[in-house]
């Protein structure tokens, strides 16, 4: 079966940091671009940050430039979100998302990890 | 405040034809870039509905429809259907920003 499963969510104060994890299965990991979607409570969609299929190119938003950082290690078939320097408006559902079948669409996604920034 | 605008909310009654459309500009969709449908039934994560402007994956039913002029795209739902009700997002890539974006989502209710 073709899954993305998230881990790492939680409770964080401001100005502190979180590794999202995004284990993958069912499918060549190392063939796809990667993404990461957040969704913060009663909102829409915001997208976060890109990866490519063999991690050399990356894409941020503005929101979180400069504070997250997207890798991923093919090896182990996982995704990862380092985020840094957490505000209030960063909490939010994180979803991963797989790239396909055209360029900046998602057919799999996971059931996403919710993180929360409050003191 | 989103890149891509959609109506906060449509209604219809079971059997009927309802749109929901998406608004952008000329760094996204005016500039060419694809759009995408997403449904999101309540607690769960995003179902992509259609690609490339009009194209359905395997498994969605074709009462779901897509298409896209100038700087704006349509989804179209026919033969409401209860399980209908849910959110629905557009997304399109945009140049000045040189990643995605999405719309800010619209609720569908079925009366």
């Amino acid at each position: 079966e073709v899954q993305l499963v998230e881990s790492g969510g939680g409770l964080v104060q401001p100005g502190g940091s979180l590794r999202l994890s995004c284990a993958a299965s069912g499918f060549s990991f190392s063939s796809y671009a990667m993404h990461w979607v957040r969704q913060a409570p009663g909102k829409g969609l915001e997208y976060v940050s890109a990866i490519s299929s063999n991690g050399g190119s990356t894409y941020y938003a503005n929101s979180v430039k400069g504070r997250f950082t997207i890798s991923r290690d093919n090896s182990k078939n996982t995704l990862y979100l380092q985020m840094g320097s957490l505000r209030a408006e960063d909490m939010a559902v994180y979803y991963c998302a797989r790239e396909d079948p055209a360029p900046w669409a998602f057919d799999i996604w996971g059931q996403g990890t919710m993180v929360t920034v409050s003191s | 405040q989103s890149v891509l605008t959609q109506p906060p909310s449509v209604s219809g009654a079971p059997g009927q034809r309802v749109t929901i459309s998406c608004t952008g500009s000329s760094s996204n969709i005016g500039a060419g870039y694809d759009v995408h449908w997403y449904q999101q039934l309540p607690g769960t994560a995003p179902k992509l509905l259609i690609y490339g402007n009009s194209n359905r994956p395997s498994g969605v039913p074709d009462r779901f429809s897509g298409s896209k002029s100038g700087t704006s795209a349509s989804l179209a739902i026919t033969g409401l259907q209860a399980e209908d009700e849910a959110d629905y997002c557009c997304q399109s890539y945009d140049s000045s920003l040189s990643g995605s974006v999405f719309g800010g989502g619209t609720k569908l209710t079925v009366l």
